[in-house]
């Protein structure tokens, strides 16, 4: 069964501690996987996508990185702004021509000035 | 530029009473999707719709209905709700590069 596992639940930092999310998962066949924020109240924001082993991406004070099992979320020097609930989805190849994410539960990220 | 635009924000209603969810994009986008947001089981595909016209069962479908009106509008419809249908529900439309557009969310609580 494809799953998507994201850790961990809660994550609390300091301005400028940098740490590093984990979303693993088990797909028959990795199409692309996703990162997202989302906002308390508010609809869930598209950052990255991943297609293949090794490819990163970056924005700003955010590195996602993509192997074989897991993508990591890479957080660099945070700052409170950067507080939200980080969302990993990934997209599995189908016998049909349906496009369906498979979300992970997310990591709340608090960053303390 | 609205993107996806979701209403009522907030709904309460009373079990076995029915109510239709709207969602409109302004993208140009093919694919429309409805999901379900609960504490602690990430985000659920209700139905989606691949193209105007067509639709298809997702993940959690039962007790719901969708229409895909026009390439804009989907709307998702609670014939008979029910406490456990108590949720906060989300539209999306796909990017060209697949990436998800998502709306501001629907609140609903069914007593």
């Amino acid at each position: 069964e494809d799953q998507v596992t994201q850790s961990p639940e809660a994550l609390r930092l300091q301005e400028g501690e940098s740490s590093s999310l984990n979303c693993s998962y088990t797909v028959s066949g990795l199409r692309g996987l996703f990162w997202y924020r989302q906002d308390p109240g508010k609809g869930p924001e598209f950052l990255f996508t991943l297609y293949s082993a090794g490819e990163e991406k970056e924005k700003e004070r955010l590195k996602a990185t993509l192997t074989k099992k897991e993508s990591f979320l890479h957080i660099t020097a945070p700052k409170p702004e950067d507080s939200a609930t980080y969302l990993c989805a990934v997209q599995a190849f189908e016998m049909d021509s349906s496009y369906k994410l498979i979300f992970g539960s997310g990591t709340r990220l608090l960053v303390r000035p | 530029n609205a993107g996806v635009t979701q209403t009522p924000k907030f709904q309460v209603l009373k079990t076995g009473q029915s109510m239709t969810l709207q969602c409109a994009q302004d993208m140009n986008h093919n694919s429309m999707y409805w999901y379900r947001q609960d504490p602690g089981m990430g985000l659920r595909l209700i139905y989606y719709s691949a193209s105007e016209g067509t639709t298809d069962k997702g993940e959690v479908p039962n007790g719901y209905n969708v229409s895909r009106l026009n390439k804009r509008e989907f709307s998702l419809r609670l014939e008979s709700a029910a406490p456990s249908q108590t949720s906060v529900y989300f539209c999306a439309s796909r990017g060209s590069s697949g990436e998800l557009f998502f709306g501001e969310g629907s609140r609903l609580t069914v007593l």
